[in-house]
């Protein structure tokens, strides 16, 4: 969704407990999304992305489930590890490659101990 | 895999100066490249987007004039922050793409730290 320069939400998690992270978007032409994890002073890195043909995608230890018709998009991260704590963004686009991504708020993923 | 680097990785300059920072696609040519913003504990805001051998695209509310983009080459963008003020210190991300081409993805750079005293 828009990022309205809103501080971001966190969350918890037990090491080795599951985590899910929300993002709603508001554009209904987008047709690519894509899950960023950004550690502290790194650019944005890779976890995985997915086609408004599918509703669903896996990659190891993370899912990606996409509602098209609610405009909602998760991130599911299994088994956290401590290296797992991260701000956590999720993108949009149509046209691949050639539009812009618009970013989501992002939400701060903190593994407890 | 695709891979971006931004120079530099931090940069202190003082009010009134330009800095310049560079963003290459070292094993790919990027037809797009997109320079980004970043304050503390935000997300990442669309500064412009910049395409080969064409005048760059920007956002509503950023100043072309203050924020100049060259994207001379396939492999190389800059961003150069003219008369650089304390307000413009902010974390400055660059991403490069191939259009149509998603083995290339939306690569990031590792992000550039300026700091306007």
């Amino acid at each position: 969704g828009e990022s309205v320069g809103l501080h971001l939400p966190t969350l918890s998690v037990q090491e080795g407990d599951n985590s899910i992270i929300n993002c709603a978007y508001s554009n209904s032409a987008s047709d690519y999304f894509i899950w960023y994890k950004q550690e502290s002073g790194k650019g944005p890195q890779f976890i995985i992305d997915i086609r408004s043909n599918m509703d669903k995608r896996q990659g190891q230890r993370v899912t990606v489930l996409l509602n098209k018709t609610v405009k909602h998009l998760s991130l599911q991260i299994a088994a956290t590890q401590p290296g797992d704590s991260a701000v956590y963004f999720c993108a949009e686009t149509s046209n691949f490659g050639n539009e812009k991504l618009t970013f989501g708020t992002g939400t701060r993923l903190t593994i407890i101990p | 895999g695709a891979v971006v680097s931004q120079h530099p990785s931090r940069v202190i300059c003082k009010s009134g100066t330009s800095v310049k920072i560079e963003c290459r696609s070292l094993d790919f040519q990027a037809t797009t490249m997109f320079w980004y913003r970043q304050f503390p504990k935000q997300s990442l805001m669309l500064m412009a987007t910049s395409n080969e051998g064409s005048k760059a695209t920007y956002e509503q509310g950023v100043e072309k004039d203050k924020f100049l983009i060259n994207h001379a080459s396939l492999t190389l963008s800059t961003l150069t922050v003219t008369s650089a003020h304390p307000e413009d210190s902010s974390f400055y991300i660059c991403s490069a793409t191939r259009w149509g081409d998603r083995h290339y993805g939306y690569t990031f750079g590792s992000g550039t730290r300026l700091t306007v005293v």
